[in-house]
C-alpha cells in the first residue's frame, strides 16, 4: 500500500528565507508527482507536476525534483514570502489511476 | 487554465436530510471525476471514481449507498450524501480530469464545506 509523508508538518520562517519541503513515499512505482498548495477552507492549487521519467520541474520561485528509486521528492521555495504561506501537499500519482496525498506542511512566513 | 466549479461552496443541513454537491468542468470535459474529503488539519482522501456513464468506483470503507455518485455528462458529476449525520461534516472536494495519460492532470474544485446539525 503507498503511503506519503511530508517532513516537517509544520514550518514557521522569516520572509526571504529559502525553503525545502521534504515528501517521501513507500512504493516507487508511481506515474507522476504533483505538488499542490492549499489555502486555509479552499481548493488545491497545481503547482508542479514531474512526470516519472523527469527529475525536476521549475516555475518561478519553485523547484521540484524527484528521485523514485529513493522515493522522495522536494520542493524548494526561493526567497519565501508572506503570501507563500499556506499548506503544501504533494501527492503521487498511481499506475491505477489514483492520487494517494500525502499529510502536509503548513507553512507560515512571516515578514 | 482548466476551470472546476463546485456548488454550493458551504451547505449546513439538519441530521437526517440528504444534500447533494455539484463539480463540473467548466472548459473542458472530463472523461473521469473524482471525490475527495478532507478533515480538519487532515489530507485528502480519496472517496470514489467516477467515468462518465459508468458507475462510481468506491475505495474502501467508504459506503456507496450513503454517498451517491452521479457522472451523467462529461461536465458534470454530483455527489449525494443520504440521510447525513454530524460525523459526515467535512470538506468535500471534487476533481476533474481530461484523459488517462501521463501528462493529464487532475483540476480540482474550490471544495464544499458540509455542516451537518
Amino acid at each position: 500500500k503507498q503511503e506519503v509523508t511530508q517532513i516537517p508538518a509544520a514550518l514557521s520562517v522569516p520572509e526571504g528565507e529559502n525553503l525545502v519541503l521534504n515528501c517521501s513515499f513507500t512504493d516507487s512505482a508511481i506515474y507522476n508527482l504533483q505538488w499542490f498548495r492549499q489555502d486555509p477552507g479552499k481548493g488545491l492549487t497545481s503547482l508542479l507536476l514531474i512526470q516519472s521519467s523527469q527529475r525536476e520541474q521549475t516555475s518561478g520561485r519553485l523547484n521540484a525534483s524527484l528521485d523514485k528509486s529513493s522515493g522522495r521528492s522536494t520542493l524548494y521555495i526561493a526567497a519565501s514570502q508572506p503570501g507563500d504561506s499556506a499548506t503544501y501537499l504533494c501527492a503521487v500519482r498511481l499506475n491505477t489511476d489514483k492520487l494517494i496525498f500525502g499529510t502536509g506542511t503548513r507553512l507560515q512566513v512571516f515578514p | 487554465g482548466a476551470v472546476v466549479s463546485q456548488h454550493p461552496s458551504w451547505v449546513i443541513c439538519k441530521s437526517g436530510t440528504s444534500v447533494k454537491i455539484e463539480c463540473r468542468s467548466l472548459d473542458f470535459q472530463a472523461t473521469t471525476m473524482f471525490w475527495y474529503r478532507q478533515f480538519p488539519k487532515q489530507s485528502l482522501m480519496l472517496m470514489a471514481t467516477s467515468n462518465e456513464g459508468s458507475k462510481a468506483t468506491y475505495e474502501q470503507g467508504v459506503e456507496k449507498d450513503k454517498f451517491l455518485i452521479n457522472h451523467a455528462s462529461l461536465t458534470l458529476s454530483t455527489l449525494t450524501v443520504t440521510s447525513a449525520h454530524p460525523e459526515d461534516s467535512s470538506f468535500y472536494i471534487c476533481s476533474a480530469r481530461e484523459g488517462a495519460g501521463e501528462n493529464n492532470e487532475q483540476f480540482f474544485g474550490p471544495g464544499t464545506r458540509l455542516t451537518v446539525l
